[in-house]
């Protein structure tokens, strides 16, 4: 089954305590994509790959890191989580120069305390 | 800059009534649209999406939207909506890449 999958769904974690947020798809997309999604503010890239080794920031980059090391995997990594880095957050994928139908995963809920 | 405004954060109707969702965008360069759909506890899935070509894009589901360059706007519309068309919905652009979404619109069909 064609899917992007994210681990763990669900975190509580203390401020500053170093997190990674695994991402990983199996349809061999070529561009990744994390997101954050807050209520009232939609959608936020934070950062996004379009192939191994090829990483960009997207709108709010701050506080995070990534690393496209493999073309299947995208870790999102916190280095010292913050409250307000108290998210929920979406990993994507698509298959680049088709249709941009971005493929997302179910959800990581972290809660920064 | 790139922007997208969803004008409603919630709209309720009734069963079976049409209903319009609001989407405007900014952009000083030509744009891809979407329209996303998250049911309660899911992830997005993409609704319909225009790139080029005809500006009417429908949905598999009854959905359409029309891209209106001169207005910059992209609005999503339903004859006759469902109890199982209640979710949220998100209007997103891609520019070089990049994707910028609304803030969502909260579609509550009521019987």
């Amino acid at each position: 089954e064609a899917q992007v999958t994210q681990n763990p769904r669900y975190l509580i974690t203390v401020t500053g305590k170093k997190l990674t947020v695994t991402c990983s798809q199996n349809m061999n997309h070529e561009y990744m994509s994390w997101y954050r999604q807050d209520p009232g503010l939609g959608l936020r890239q934070i950062y996004y790959s379009m192939n191994v080794e090829v990483t960009d920031k997207g709108d709010v980059p701050e506080g995070y890191k990534v690393s496209r090391k493999e073309k299947r995997n995208f870790p999102l990594i916190l280095e010292s989580p913050s409250p307000n880095q108290t998210s929920l957050y979406f990993c994507a994928s698509f298959h680049s120069g088709s249709s941009y139908e971005q493929y997302f995963g179910p959800g990581t809920r972290l809660t920064v305390t | 800059a790139q922007s997208v405004t969803q004008l409603d954060s919630q709209v309720p109707v009734f069963e079976e009534a049409p209903v319009e969702l609001r989407c405007n965008y900014s952009s000083s360069v030509s744009v891809y649209l979407f329209w996303y759909v998250q049911y309660p506890n899911q992830g997005l899935q993409l609704l319909l999406k225009y790139l080029s070509g005809s500006t009417l894009v429908e949905s598999i589901n009854g959905f359409e939207a029309e891209f209106n360059k001169s207005q910059t706007s992209f609005h999503l519309r339903k004859p006759s909506v469902h109890i199982s068309d209640t979710a949220e919905y998100f209007c997103a652009l891609n520019n070089f890449n990049k994707f910028y979404f609304g803030s969502g619109t909260k579609l509550n069909v009521k019987p």
